[in-house]
């Protein structure tokens, strides 16, 4: 669910390290888990996904990993830039029957530093 | 390739006013259409979802409403503007799909201000 503070959880990193990025999901049905990327004033931009039948995949720079059993979904980027700087959503896809919509987690604001 | 055109961009409007957003999504045919409302600090949260001309479906109840009138036009609407609907406006599509999983890709937003 959704948190009802006005206050993003912030991650702050130092330029090239490894930044982690958490979710907590609530439905067991949703067959997709979707992480997007939103920089101020913009709209969401699409990272990466993973299917529910799935524990880990890989892109560029960036890992998802999810863990069924506690409901918990990660995005792992590598060697952090100044341009990861933004909020980073997941959000899950409602799965058979829901159609495709999504619905999104609050978001973790990413600080890069230099 | 795809895109998507939000406008406008920031608008400012009085309480009871009415209001009209508009989205166009160029590139490709019979997309799945989605309006979502972002309050400031929060995700984003699904207000309308369209399978085709004429097909809306509305998630929440609201003072909102939308159309499409033409496959790749998708407008939101209000007759008279609450404080309350203040916010971001996002526009999104996905290849149509029936009840499976496509990417969902976002427009620039439209910031909206209720005074």
């Amino acid at each position: 669910g959704e948190s009802v503070g006005l206050h993003l959880p912030t991650l702050s990193v130092q330029e090239g390290d490894n930044s982690i990025i958490n979710c907590a999901y609530s439905n067991s049905a949703s067959d997709y888990f979707i992480w997007y990327k939103q920089e101020s004033g913009k709209g969401p931009q699409f990272i990466i996904d993973i299917r529910s039948n799935m524990d880990k995949r890989q892109g560029q720079r960036v890992t998802v990993l999810l863990n069924k059993t506690v409901k918990h979904l990660s995005l792992q980027i590598a060697a952090t830039q100044p341009g990861d700087s933004a909020v980073y959503f997941c959000a899950e896809n409602r799965g058979a029957g829901g159609g495709n919509k999504l619905t999104f987690g609050t978001g973790t604001q990413l600080k890069v530093e230099l | 390739s795809q895109t998507i055109h939000q406008w406008p961009a920031t608008l400012v409007q009085p309480v009871g006013s009415p209001l009209s957003l508009e989205c166009t999504v160029e590139g490709t045919s019979n997309p799945n259409l989605y309006w979502y409302r972002q309050a400031a600090g929060r995700g984003l949260q699904l207000l309308f979802y369209s399978v085709g001309i004429g097909q809306i479906s509305s998630e929440v109840p609201q003072n909102l409403s939308a159309s499409r009138p033409q496959d790749r036009q998708f407008i939101l609407s209000s007759k008279k503007l609450l404080l309350s609907d203040s916010g971001f406006y996002l526009c999104a599509w996905s290849v149509s799909s029936g009840t499976a999983y496509y990417e969902q890709y976002f427009g620039p937003g439209t910031r909206l201000t209720v005074t």
